[in-house]
């Protein structure tokens, strides 16, 4: 079981990103995929997630308006953008699969995709 | 919206100490509480679910407890691979929120 995410972005102010997180090892539409930020030093901060199977999202009040969350079920890939970037957004995003029988804990993470935003 | 206020900060400690590590949450919340534990430079890694249940693999010195919005994480006995920082999260109304995480160091 494991969660493999796309390779490191540098962007400009105002560019947006595009994250992917493909999963393996058991039934992708089963469980939620939920997107955790980390900018150095810091701590954690939880972006948004999504339910593979229905679509549905939630995300953060923060990112609301420059967060969008998609997947393509037959690659088993989640996907996460993220538009009008700042300085403020660099950082490592992890995706994390959230397990519905551990009370929704994220028991599996992705190795982490360094975002660098800069002019 | 639910907040998390997690200490201490930091604390230093020794090989074999008890820790104790706790997350007050600011109101009344149900017990999707978890707790990870992160090294430098690697993803978190998942300790304990539902406030007080250890998830698969994890060894039995680190418990978590309950009363009433202060949630407790325990490592019994502190071992060197221990250090590391550990940070609760709680999900409530479909929305995840993190405390700011505690860092353990070698004291």
């Amino acid at each position: 079981v494991q969660l493999v995410q796309s390779g490191a972005e540098v962007k400009k102010p105002g560019a947006s990103v595009k994250v992917s997180c493909t999963a393996s090892g058991y039934t992708f539409t089963s469980y939620d995929i939920n997107w955790v930020r980390q900018a150095t030093g810091q701590g954690l901060e939880w972006v948004g997630g999504m339910n593979p199977n229905s679509d549905d999202t939630a995300s953060a009040p923060k990112f609301q308006g420059r967060l969008t969350m998609t997947r393509n079920t037959s690659i088993t890939t989640a996907y996460m953008e993220l538009t009008s970037l700042r300085s403020e957004d660099t950082a490592v995003y992890y995706c994390a699969r959230a397990d519905y029988y551990s009370y929704d804990a994220f028991d599996i993470w992705g190795q982490g995709t360094v975002v660098t935003v800069s002019s | 919206d639910i907040q998390l206020t997690q200490s201490p900060s930091f604390l230093s400690a020794s090989v074999g100490d008890r820790v104790t590590i706790t997350c007050r949450a600011s109101q009344d919340t149900n017990s999707y509480l978890a707790w990870y534990q992160q090294k430098p430079g690697k993803a978190p890694k998942l300790l304990i679910y539902a406030a007080s249940t250890l998830q698969s693999g994890v060894p039995s010195r680190f418990s978590g407890s309950r009363s009433g919005t202060e949630f407790t994480l325990t490592i019994s006995s502190l071992q060197r691979e221990d250090f590391a920082t550990y940070y609760c999260q709680l999900l409530n109304s479909f929305r995840y929120t993190f405390g700011g995480g505690t860092k353990v160091d070698i004291k």
